[in-house]
């Protein structure tokens, strides 16, 4: 497809079960970004990928959050001994350019990850 | 600390009405993104713009630098314009990751 595509679309999982977010961005994108949303709130930074490079992993909550992009393409958001607080969405962005600024963002639908 | 201020929180029209929502921001940006949310979650990116005004249809946005202002209108609104409205700050750097508002849930009723 021409669009960002994340999977699945929901997750549900019991409280200390790991789980992977899948991200597939639009092709011949060099950005990648993961951001969290949680009810009711604006989405909010976790991590970026510069192709394979994770530039930046400042927004990610705790050491269980670990993200990937191997070979600068699909992106893989892993959550270790999940807790309820990890609800949310989980949306992937990309964006043509190293570096986004001035770039539009393409979002997936997100991963509405629930946690039991 | 960077932030994005949104107004309102909740919104309802009745179709046809001239709707807008504000954005306000801490500091000086790059750019200022207008994003819309369906239910269910996906977000399209309505605009992007660092100066002046962009309309596309019968949405228009403006930003006025020197305020640290933006504002998203709506006009002739119509129930399918229903949707959560989120303003986003990109403030430089070399990444360009977005600064979220908490987003206007707009509901226009027929």
């Amino acid at each position: 497809g021409a669009g960002v595509s994340q999977s699945p679309r929901y997750k549900v999982a019991k409280r200390g079960q790991d789980v992977a977010l899948r991200c597939d961005p639009i092709s011949g994108h060099v950005s990648l970004f993961w951001y969290q949303q949680a009810l009711g709130q604006g989405p909010e930074f976790l991590t970026y990928f510069q192709n394979e490079a994770q530039l930046d992993k400042s927004g990610l909550p705790s050491d269980r959050f670990f993200a990937e992009r191997p070979e600068g393409s699909v992106s893989t958001l892993k959550i270790q001994r999940t807790q309820q607080e990890d609800s949310a969405v989980y949306l992937c962005a990309s964006s043509l350019a190293p570096g986004a600024n001035y770039q539009p963002q393409h979002f997936g639908d997100g991963t509405r990850l629930s946690i039991l | 600390k960077n932030e994005v201020e949104q107004s309102p929180q909740n919104l309802t029209a009745q179709e046809g009405e001239f709707i807008t929502i504000n954005c306000s921001y801490s500091v000086g940006i790059s750019a200022l993104h207008w994003l819309q949310q369906h239910p269910g979650g996906g977000i399209v990116s309505l605009f992007m713009l660092s100066s002046g005004k962009k309309k596309h249809g019968r949405l228009i946005a403006t930003i006025n630098i020197q305020e640290k202002h933006s504002s998203l209108h709506i006009t002739a609104s119509h129930p399918r314009d229903s949707a959560v409205y989120i303003c986003a700050a990109q403030y430089g750097g070399s990444q360009g990751n977005l600064i979220f508002g908490k987003g206007t849930k707009l509901s226009v009723k027929p």
